[in-house]
């Protein structure tokens, strides 16, 4: 159990759906984080929230949404999805240091398997 | 662009073999984490080194920081099939909250 929880762990949906998956983390960070892991390919940062602000955004498809409604709640919101969106979509957060401050560390939830039919 | 490398790719042991995997980057980091993600769950954090050449142990791992910052190594003893997972390094800056991840090395140890 590392603070940071993800729901749902499973998720099937085609191509026209609406749906979305939500991160809660109960560590006291003031930064979360959603990024997405395919196979065989290294983790790829989607968005970061910093005091629940979106400060980066990598070029991600419009049909993925975050939302970070506080500090502690991360949501995506996924519509019409494509089967190359299949993957694991893995939530994190860290407690974002000020210059001269301590390191960071990021702490991540369980992931949601997602399958795009 | 800061970017992490990797080494090896994959690994196949025999339990009790001891083994060493190494991340390089030719950026300098404030602080690298280890983490080993199991299949279909999230990574979890092994360590943070934050000093140029430290070492810290965690029971049978050890993992080295470099002088430089730039590059990390971990060190398995006597491998347990228990290890078996993906062993990821991620470099942080000392501001903001950016991360960068290395590709992985893939660990199998066999009983």
């Amino acid at each position: 159990e590392t603070g940071v929880t993800q729901t749902p762990r499973h998720l099937v949906m085609g191509m026209t759906n609406k749906k979305s998956l939500k991160c809660e983390q109960h560590l006291g960070h003031n930064a979360m984080y959603w990024y997405k892991q395919s196979a065989k390919k290294p983790l790829e940062l989607m968005f970061v929230y910093s005091l629940e602000e979106r400060v980066e955004n990598n070029s991600v498809p419009s049909r993925f949404s975050p939302e970070c409604p506080n500090s502690s709640h991360l949501f995506l919101h996924l519509h019409t999805l494509q089967p190359e969106d299949s993957a694991l979509y893995l939530c994190a957060s860290s407690q974002a240091k000020l210059a001269g401050g301590t390191y960071n560390e990021q702490f991540f939830g369980p992931g949601t398997r997602l399958t795009v039919l | 662009t800061q970017l992490l490398e990797q080494s090896p790719q994959f690994l196949s042991i025999q339990e009790g073999e001891n083994l060493t995997v190494y991340c390089n980057s030719s950026s300098v980091f404030s602080s690298l984490q280890w983490y080993r993600q199991e299949p279909g769950e999230g990574p979890v954090l092994l360590v943070t080194v934050v000093t140029g050449g430290e070492v810290k142990k965690l029971k049978r791992l050890t993992f080295q920081f470099g002088d430089a910052r730039k590059d990390s190594s971990l060190h398995i003893t006597a491998a347990q099939p228990g290890d078996t997972g993906l062993y990821l390094c991620a470099g942080a800056s000392n501001y903001g909250q950016n991360f960068v991840f290395g590709p992985g090395t893939r660990l199998s140890v066999l009983p």
